[in-house]
């Protein structure tokens, strides 16, 4: 079946860039997701990006996919304390379901 | 806004208790989902459901029931609660007119089977 596969931690320092990527197998995946999940709280979409697209900038958010290789990443730019989360990476073929990854913790220090 | 409410934040429960789970939203979704979330798993889907009345199961449908008489609501029910099904339960729900797959997610339950 589908699978979604992310980084289980990052760590940064406050003001700094933060990365964070996933690898999904599905090549029928039609739209990839982002979502946050701060600590004792639900998941919260940050951005989506359509697989006809290759970069969407949101912010102080970019997402950059490369469908080639099945690739996404999530790049925060100027990362706070506040940004501090679980963040999960989804993809969907459209039909019905996500196939989530496990998340990835960001730990942003000051 | 959309809203997804969870009936408890909570819950304490011992084993063999039947156990119900509540959802609300308020945006006339078709779509709505079950989710257990644990440590090192990511979220697993349980059950979901396109239109009241129906369900489809998810990944791990063993040893849950769900129940959806209303659009808004959609309940999850552990017949014979087990140790084994203390995690976090995450209701979601997704407007199929829009986007696909962008699912709005409740705070919550965290249930705890002693």
């Amino acid at each position: 079946g589908e699978d979604v596969e992310q980084s289980l931690f990052l760590s940064v320092r406050e003001g700094d860039s933060s990365v964070i990527n996933c690898t999904y197998t599905d090549s029928s995946s039609t739209y990839l997701y982002w979502y946050k999940q701060e600590p004792g709280a639900g998941l919260q979409l940050l951005t989506y990006i359509f697989s006809n697209m290759d970069m969407k900038q949101d912010q102080r958010l970019t997402v950059l996919l490369n469908k080639k290789d099945k690739h996404l990443s999530l790049r925060i730019a100027d990362t706070q304390t506040g940004d501090s989360a679980i963040y999960f990476c989804a993809e969907s073929s459209g039909y019905s379901t996500l196939t989530f990854g496990k998340g990835t913790m960001l730990l942003v220090s000051p | 806004d959309v809203k997804v409410t969870q009936s408890s934040r909570y819950l304490v429960k011992r084993t063999g208790e039947k156990v119900f789970l509540e959802c609300v939203q308020d945006m006339d979704h078709e779509n709505m989902f079950w989710y257990r979330q644990d440590p090192g798993l990511g979220l697993r889907l349980i059950y979901f459901s396109y239109d009241v009345k129906m369900k489809e199961k998810g990944d791990i449908p063993e040893g849950y029931s769900v129940s959806r008489e209303k659009k808004e609501r959609f309940s999850l029910i552990l017949e014979s609660a087990s140790t084994n099904q203390t995690s976090m339960y995450l209701c979601a729900s997704e407007d199929n007119r829009g986007a696909s797959g962008t699912q709005y997610f409740g705070p919550g339950t965290r249930l705890l089977v002693l």
